[in-house]
């Protein structure tokens, strides 16, 4: 069955950085993105941008524009996200989710990683 | 962007009855060419990932139960979830696919009477 598998909780300081990648399984690459969306605590989703699993294209929020990357290794059907300077407020739980092939809804999501971003 | 408002922020209904959460876009999502609505509907419950009820504004995902439905075009949309019950307890989010970045609605807090 479809599976998104997430690497595990970070804590980071501020101004470092954090990769946190997702590990796809059970379906094919072509024709699927995967989306990165976070939930900081007590609030809503927010769409950070998707990666093209066969492609390997990529499209940002312009709030993430200058600090964020996603790339994928399609040799282990892995994806990353990667968040530069973090700040107390990139404090989340961070998701990765895989588009519909037939329509444009979010069908799989993984399990959720939780980013602490403290001093 | 388009911006996705839902109401209300929170809502409290008794078991078995009707819950209705109204999500509104700021620009149509409604796709002429295919006349889709780029419309999805989620439910998160805390400690899960979000799960998807709804897409194309009106078409139940694969094991969703029939209690709920969505409706709506172009701006105006809705979730209804007919029979409230016990598991149904989650925010609800609406979400836009038709243009990126693909915003959320600030979701809906379901709670039961």
């Amino acid at each position: 069955q479809v599976q998104l598998v997430q690497s595990g909780a970070e804590v980071k300081k501020p101004g470092a950085s954090v990769k946190v990648s997702c590990k796809a399984s059970g379906f094919t690459l072509t024709g699927h993105y995967i989306y990165w969306v976070r939930q900081a605590p007590g609030q809503g989703l927010e769409w950070m941008g998707w990666i093209s699993l066969n492609r390997g294209g990529s499209d940002y929020a312009q709030k993430f524009q200058d600090r964020v990357t996603m790339t994928r290794d399609t040799s282990i059907s892995t994806v990353y996200i990667e968040l530069s300077r973090l700040r107390s407020d990139d404090t989340a739980v961070y998701y990765c989710a895989k588009n519909s092939g037939s329509h444009g809804g979010f069908d799989n999501w993984g399990q959720g990683t939780l980013v602490t971003v403290s001093s | 962007d388009i911006v996705m408002t839902q109401s209300p922020d929170s809502l409290a209904v008794s078991l078995g009855e009707r819950a209705t959460i109204n999500c509104k876009s700021s620009q149509t999502v409604l796709y002429s060419s295919n006349n889709n609505n780029f419309l999805a509907w989620y439910q998160h419950k805390p400690g899960q990932p979000p799960k998807l009820l709804i897409y194309w504004a009106s078409t139940r995902e694969s094991g969703v139960p029939d209690r709920f439905s969505g409706s709506g075009s172009g701006t105006d949309f809705t979730l209804t979830i007919d029979s409230l019950q016990a598991e149904d307890v989650a925010v609800y989010y609406c979400q836009q696919y038709y243009s990126t970045p693909y915003t959320f609605g600030q979701g809906t807090k379901l709670e039961i009477k």
